[in-house]
């Protein structure tokens, strides 16, 4: 049973067109992130919430915005699609704030 | 003051020898500093991690060493397997529990 999971896998789309992630953890944790890994491999911080609220909010484009309607889940939604929002987008969790973080598998998303 | 540097960036290693990974920061405030391990198309996952009151920290084949005053942390992987090759990332914890990472380490080790 995937403690981490995201769907899809795999997104490729169109410049402009929005888009959006899920994610669900089934591990009760109360902390869940998106990161954002580059072609380079650089992984980086987008957006972390804690209960529902939001705890981090990096210098990232309004496009993007995130949801948390339950602790178990954090989706990502992303407007007006850009060429350079392709990368593979990393849902993970942890118990709280100061805990372990556990990561999903990656969506990887193409912008054509 | 919020970036970690990671060297070196590729590292090829003989089955059984020893890999050495290096981290550098600045924040003094970083409270937790893991290694992550990464294999092609799968999440990080952590590997070890260590406090900065703490010296040295060994699982297994792997150990951080912790140099607080000179602000370096490094992995060393013994007896290194195929099975390691992986990418590995250091990272320092930062407010909010807000991981940053370094730039990354692809490790192959050669059968």
């Amino acid at each position: 049973d995937t403690a981490v999971s995201q769907t899809p896998k795999y997104l490729v789309t169109q410049m402009g067109n929005d888009k959006s992630i899920k994610c669900e953890q089934n591990l009760g944790h109360d902390t869940m992130y998106w990161y954002k890994q580059d072609s380079k491999k650089f992984l980086k911080i987008m957006f972390s919430y804690n209960n529902k609220e939001l705890i981090i909010n990096e210098t990232v484009p309004n496009r993007f915005s995130p949801k948390s309607p339950d602790k178990a889940h954090l989706n990502l939604h992303i407007n007006s699609l850009e060429l350079g929002d392709s990368a593979v987008y990393f849902c993970a969790s942890s118990q709280d704030l100061s805990g372990e973080l556990f990561f999903g598998e990656g969506s990887r998303l193409t912008v054509l | 003051q919020q970036q970690v540097k990671q060297s070196p960036q590729s590292l090829i290693v003989q089955k059984g020898g020893i890999s050495i990974i290096n981290c550098a920061y600045e924040n003094t405030a970083f409270d937790y500093f893991p290694w992550y391990q990464q294999f092609p198309g799968k999440g990080p996952a952590l590997l070890i991690a260590i406090r900065p009151d703490v010296s040295e920290k060994k699982e297994g084949r792997f150990t951080i060493s912790f140099n607080k005053s000179a602000k370096q942390f490094s992995l060393h992987i013994m007896d290194s397997q195929p099975g390691d090759s992986a990418t590995y990332f250091c990272a320092a914890r930062s407010f909010g529990g807000k991981l940053i990472f370094g730039q990354g380490t692809e490790l192959s080790v050669k059968p």
